[in-house]
């Protein structure tokens, strides 16, 4: 079975850091784009950053630009996001995701979530 | 940025009804649109890419449609599984980040 397992959240000063880990099992880590995206409470799901599948291209969405690093290690079939300078609005559910490509990976889209990690961040 | 929009942001239902939902993008992206439904506590699970294609496992009750800025996800026949949140993602500014919709609950 296809699983991804997101641990490492929990509670966090503001500027404190944290680091996420995301392992993947049922498949091969390096056939796919990853990504996390966050969900607060009560709130829609918010595409935070992308990693391809070498770990050579990096995005993130402007409220974590310069404080979030996307990384990867595909020996090890795990992903990660390290977090810094969190502030009280990073307080979120955070999955990592699978990226597939469909009809010739033209169409881009989200196949597979982890459980989601909780971060609150709270003094 | 590509910012979506989605109304209604809640509707009442019945078993059995038809629903109908729909989604705007703030500019044309084709028919780079995907749909998910999210039940509570779990996370969002994907129904429909490219605003039609029905992704495997998907009952065929949920249909896409639409392109260019306005999109819809109709429900057939409404069971009782299908109560949850559904949103809209755009995937048109390939590489992530894409941006979601708010959503549309989906209650008795």
């Amino acid at each position: 079975e296809e699983q991804l397992v997101e641990s490492g959240g929990g509670l966090v000063q503001p500027g404190g850091s944290l680091t996420l880990s995301c392992a993947a099992s049922g498949f091969t880590l390096s056939s796919y784009e990853m990504n996390w995206v966050r969900q607060a409470p009560g709130k829609g799901p918010e595409s935070l950053s992308f990693i391809n599948r070498g770990g050579t291209t990096m995005t993130y969405a402007d409220s974590v630009k310069g404080r979030f690093t996307i990384s990867r290690d595909n020996a090890k079939n795990s992903l990660y996001l390290q977090m810094n300078s969190l502030r009280a609005e990073d307080t979120a559910v955070y999955y990592c995701a699978r990226e597939h490509g469909f009809w010739s990976a033209y169409y881009h889209a989200f196949d597979l979530w982890g459980q989601g990690t909780m971060v609150t961040v709270s003094s | 940025d590509i910012q979506m929009t989605q109304s209604p942001s809640s509707l009442s239902a019945s078993v059995g009804d038809r629903v109908t939902m729909t989604c705007r993008a703030s500019q044309s992206i084709g028919s780079y649109l995907n749909w998910y439904q999210q039940k509570p506590g779990k996370a969002p699970n994907l129904l429909i890419y490219a605003a039609s294609g029905l992704q495997s496992g998907v009952p065929s009750r949920f249909s896409g449609s639409g392109s260019g800025t306005d999109f819809t996800l109709t429900i057939s026949s409404l069971q009782p599984e299908d109560f949850a949140t559904y949103y809209c993602q755009q995937s048109y500014n390939n590489p992530p980040p894409y941006t979601f919709g708010p959503g549309t609950k989906v209650d008795i």
